[in-house]
């Protein structure tokens, strides 16, 4: 099986940074997906990464280390409407296209 | 734009009701997965399906059963309600092949059993 981990919750300051890890233990490791979830509303995409290295979308960037089961979401210039739940997700390629979840980090992004 | 409907946003039934959760994809997608979230415990899956007709466990099937008779439409049923069942229920689909491009999640259903 799959074991994804990620930290529960992260509290930062408007307008600073702040780096979401999350760690995970696979076989056929097929990517990794990072989503958003506003409270009481779907989950949306915002990366993928399936090669190592550093993928750049506006204010969101995501890393993967592959041969050390590690990946990060990087939020810049943080605004109030980020307090969010971050999911971490992986795809493994035995089970066709079907993610497993980390449990979630909650940011609370402060004035 | 695309879009996972789910029937209901909110939703209270009794114990050992039978429920019926649907969900409805327009993207011709082949994939369809229902997943339960639960504070502190994630996401969890609970029953899959590649193609009309199919259907696979997931990690937490028990008290549940699926349904899908027609490509776009992927139905969760609960036999018989419990407490222990109150959840939020999402679905996702994507599509079938080798690179699938991550999920599309309905809108989730607040179910709550008493």
């Amino acid at each position: 099986g799959q074991n994804i981990d990620q930290p529960t919750e992260m509290t930062a300051t408007e307008g600073a940074i702040v780096q979401i890890n999350c760690t995970y233990q696979t076989s056929g490791f097929n990517g990794l997906f990072w989503y958003q979830q506003h409270a009481g509303e779907a989950p949306t995409f915002l990366s993928y990464n399936v090669l190592d290295g550093l993928e750049e979308k506006g204010r969101f960037s995501s890393f993967l280390s592959r041969s050390k089961g590690y990946s990060y979401l990087l939020l810049k210039e943080l605004q109030m409407k980020d307090s969010a739940s971050y999911l971490c997700a992986v795809r493994v390629r035995d089970a066709g296209n079907m993610l497993t979840f980390g449990g979630g980090t909650r940011l609370m992004v402060k004035p | 734009d695309v879009k996972v409907t789910q029937s209901s946003r909110y939703l209270v039934k009794r114990t050992g009701e039978k429920v019926f959760l649907e969900c409805v994809q327009d993207m011709d997608h082949e994939n369809m997965f229902w997943y339960r979230q639960d504070p502190g415990l994630g996401l969890r899956l609970i029953y899959f399906s590649y193609d009309v007709k199919m259907k696979e466990k997931g990690d937490i099937p028990e008290g549940y059963s699926v349904s899908r008779e027609k490509k776009e439409r992927f139905s969760l049923i609960l036999e018989s309600a419990s407490t222990n069942q109150t959840s939020m229920y999402l679905c996702a689909s994507n599509k079938g092949g080798g690179l699938g491009y991550g999920y599309t999640f309905g809108s989730g259903t607040r179910l709550t059993v008493v």
